[in-house]
C-alpha cells in the first residue's frame, strides 16, 4: 500500500531561520511526487513535481531534493509569509490518478 | 473562471438530511477530482473523472456518497442521510491532462452535519 509520511508535524522558525521538511514514502513504482503549499481556509496550491532520485526543484527561498525513499522540502531564510501547511503527495504507477497525501507539516515563521 | 469555483463555501446540515456540493472545473480542463480534508488530516481521495472514461470511485467510504460529472465539464458530490463523521473539507480540483499531475484546487466547501 503506497504510504507517505511528514514529519515534523509542526514547525516554528524564526525569520531567517533555514530549516528543512521532510517527506518519506513507500510506494509501488514512483511516478512523481508533489509539493503543494496550503494557506487557512484555502485549497492546496501546487508547488513543485520530482520524478526521479537526484532530482532538484527551486523557487524563491524553497528547494525540492528527492531520494528513492525520501524528499525534502528545505527552506532558506523564511520570512513570515512562507508560514503556511506543506503537503507532500505521491504518484504511482499503480493508482493512476489518485494522489495519495501525507498529513502535511505546518509552519510558521516568527518575524 | 479564473479558477476552481465551488459552492457553497460552507453547508450546516442536520444527520439524516442528503447534501449536494458543487465543483466548477477551471474551463479546458479535462480531469476532476474530489478530496476529503477533516480537521488536522491530509488529503483522502474520494473520486477522480478523467474525460469520458468511466470514474475511479474507489475512494469513496460508503455508498451514501456518490459523484456525477455532466458534459465534461461541472461536478456534484452528493452525500445522502449525513452523519457527523461526514464533517470536513470537502475539495475539489481540477488539471489539464489528467493523471494526477498538477492539480488546481478549490478552495473547499466546509461541511458541518449536526
Amino acid at each position: 500500500e503506497d504510504q507517505v509520511t511528514q514529519s515534523p508535524e509542526a514547525l516554528r522558525l524564526q525569520e531567517g531561520e533555514s530549516s528543512s521538511l521532510n517527506c518519506s514514502y513507500t510506494v509501488s513504482g514512483l511516478r512523481g511526487l508533489f509539493w503543494y503549499r496550503q494557506d487557512p481556509g484555502k485549497g492546496p496550491e501546487f508547488l513543485f513535481t520530482l520524478y526521479s532520485a537526484g532530482e532538484e526543484k527551486e523557487k524563491e527561498r524553497l528547494k525540492a531534493t528527492l531520494t528513492k525513499k525520501e524528499s525534502f522540502l528545505h527552506i532558506t531564510a523564511p520570512k513570515p509569509e512562507d508560514s503556511a501547511t506543506y503537503l507532500c503527495a505521491v504518484l504511482s504507477s499503480s493508482n493512476t490518478g489518485k494522489l495519495i497525501f501525507g498529513q502535511g507539516t505546518t509552519l510558521q515563521v516568527k518575524p | 473562471g479564473a479558477g476552481v469555483s465551488q459552492s457553497p463555501s460552507n453547508k450546516v446540515t442536520e444527520k439524516g438530511k442528503d447534501v449536494e456540493l458543487r465543483c466548477d472545473p477551471i474551463s479546458g480542463h479535462t480531469a476532476l477530482y474530489w478530496y476529503r480534508q477533516s480537521l488536522g488530516q491530509g488529503l483522502e481521495f474520494l473520486i477522480y473523472f478523467q474525460g469520458n472514461s468511466a470514474p475511479d470511485k474507489s475512494g469513496l467510504p460508503s455508498d451514501r456518497f456518490s459523484a456525477e460529472r455532466t458534459g465534461g465539464s461541472v461536478s456534484t458530490l452528493t452525500i445522502q442521510r449525513t452523519q457527523q463523521e461526514d464533517s470536513a473539507v470537502y475539495l475539489c480540483a481540477s488539471s489539464f491532462a489528467g493523471g494526477g499531475e498538477k492539480l488546481f484546487f478549490g478552495s473547499g466547501t466546509q461541511l458541518s452535519v449536526l
